[in-house]
């Protein structure tokens, strides 16, 4: 059983460019949802992916988007990078039964 | 709206004692479950317990155990016998609704000290 894996692990972008980041989850689990963490701070909830339909966003501007595949594997889109988007994110794959969200590893982002 | 509170920032303990991770939360649900999450240097969260708000017994786990009040609103981690593996930050979380999303507290960050 495969855990959940990001890539890239580090990205460095300039402000105003486009990122993709990926998210392959973990294996038999069909939800996946996006955090970020700005140093020092607990993750914030970005928004959750089931079923390639996206089930819920947290506070974050249209320029956040994301997709699910039909292998439930996910990516966020962040446009027009700003200096404050610099954070770790990280993505979490659950099932539909269980209750516990498995993380992977994180992308380090930074925009300069 | 649901919130978590983890008023430690930091705390330093030298190897081999204990310490508790305090977590208050607040929430208008009368079922949820709570989280506690590790985060090594690696970045990773790590999960380490899932409580139902039904079970109010202490739980044990090596040398994790975790005292659920909810007549405090208080899920608190214990770490026995404390080492230099366990240095890492630790997060408290409360789903907003099911199992996600999870609403985080700020972390308490522990160092083992040898």
């Amino acid at each position: 059983e495969t855990g959940v894996t990001q890539s890239p692990t580090h990205l460095i972008k300039t402000r105003g460019q486009q990122v993709t980041l990926r998210c392959s989850s973990q294996s038999g689990h069909n939800t996946v949802s996006w955090y970020q963490q700005a140093l020092g701070q607990g993750p914030q909830f970005i928004f959750q992916y089931y079923r390639e339909e996206e089930n819920g966003r947290g506070n974050f501007p249209p320029r956040f988007s994301g997709l699910q595949f039909p292998n439930y594997s996910s990516e966020l889109n962040v446009n027009a990078l700003e200096l404050d988007d610099s954070a770790l994110y990280l993505c979490a794959s659950s099932s539909q039964r269980g209750t516990e969200a498995f993380f992977g590893q994180g992308t380090r982002l930074t925009v300069v | 709206a649901q919130k978590v509170t983890q008023a430690q920032t930091e705390i330093s303990v030298v190897e081999k004692e204990d310490v508790t991770l305090d977590c208050v939360y607040e929430t208008r649900d009368t079922t949820y479950y709570l989280f506690w999450y590790k985060q090594p240097p690696s970045g990773e969260l790590v999960f380490l317990i899932r409580r139902n708000s039904f079970d109010e017994q202490n739980e044990i786990s090596g040398r994790y155990s975790w005292n659920f009040q909810k007549s405090t609103s208080s899920f608190n981690f214990t770490i026995t016998a404390s080492q230099v593996v366990d240095s890492a930050v630790y997060f408290c979380a409360l789903p907003t609704s099911g199992n996600t999303p999870l609403v985080f507290g700020k972390g308490t960050r522990l160092s083992v000290i040898a």
